[in-house]
């Protein structure tokens, strides 16, 4: 079972290029959601998608794109990377309702010099 | 403003020995709670929940208690053992922010053998 995919698993970028962060998830989930995770802050959500065609902002969503491809895949891209987005990124999944255990990718490691 | 807090950054305990995290909440509305574990360069997974309406969920060396009155929550694994040493996050849900996970910032559990 694949569950939930992301790709690159590293990636280093130079101040000011682009990329975009692939995450793919194969259990039928309606939310996806994409986290940060910086030491000493916990994962913070950047954005998620409640349903396949919908997104919204979460905690910390400046810096960032999202968009919803199908309900499958759901991408997260940085515009013009800086420093201070040098994270571990994580996208999970759930289905909708009160109890909503998340299934988490393994993370990517970006690194903006 | 963390909604959600552990404040303890690491734990240490002996193998065979309780293990006790906590977290605090500031929103009385939430209405689940989770704990995942992270293991490194790994994505975090899920652990074990409670609803905002009981007070203790039990699920084999994992127990979760909830104080509703005291904004708190704990973790309980008995006996420890050297594979549970890993990143502990709780995290909440609220069905009017569309069951987003909102998460602590985690505390190092090691257990000595």
């Amino acid at each position: 079972n694949a569950g939930v995919t992301q790709t690159p698993k590293f990636q280093v970028l130079k101040t000011g290029q682009s990329m975009t962060l692939q995450c793919a998830q194969d259990m039928n989930h309606n939310s996806m959601y994409w986290y940060r995770q910086d030491p000493g802050m916990g994962l913070r959500l950047i954005y998620y998608s409640a349903s396949e065609g919908t997104t919204d902002k979460g905690e910390v969503p400046n810096g960032y794109n999202v968009s919803r491809l199908n309900k499958r895949e759901f991408s997260l891209r940085l515009e013009s990377a800086a420093p201070s987005q040098t994270s571990v990124y994580f996208c999970a999944s759930s289905l909708t309702g009160v109890s909503t255990e998340a299934f988490f990718g393994q993370g990517t490691r970006l690194t903006v010099v | 403003d963390q909604q959600v807090k552990q404040n303890s950054p690491s734990l240490s305990v002996q193998e065979g020995r309780i293990s006790i995290l906590n977290c605090d909440y500031t929103n009385s509305m939430f209405d689940y709670f989770l704990w995942y574990k992270k293991y490194p360069a790994e994505g975090p997974t899920f652990l074990i929940s409670i609803s905002s309406i009981k007070d203790k969920n039990e699920d084999g060396r994992f127990t979760v208690f909830l104080n509703k009155s005291a904004k708190h929550l704990s973790l309980h694994i008995v006996p420890s053992q050297p594979g549970d040493s890993a990143v502990y996050f709780c995290a909440a849900t609220l069905m009017e922010y569309g069951n987003k996970l909102v998460f602590g910032a985690g505390t190092i559990l090691r257990v000595k053998s």
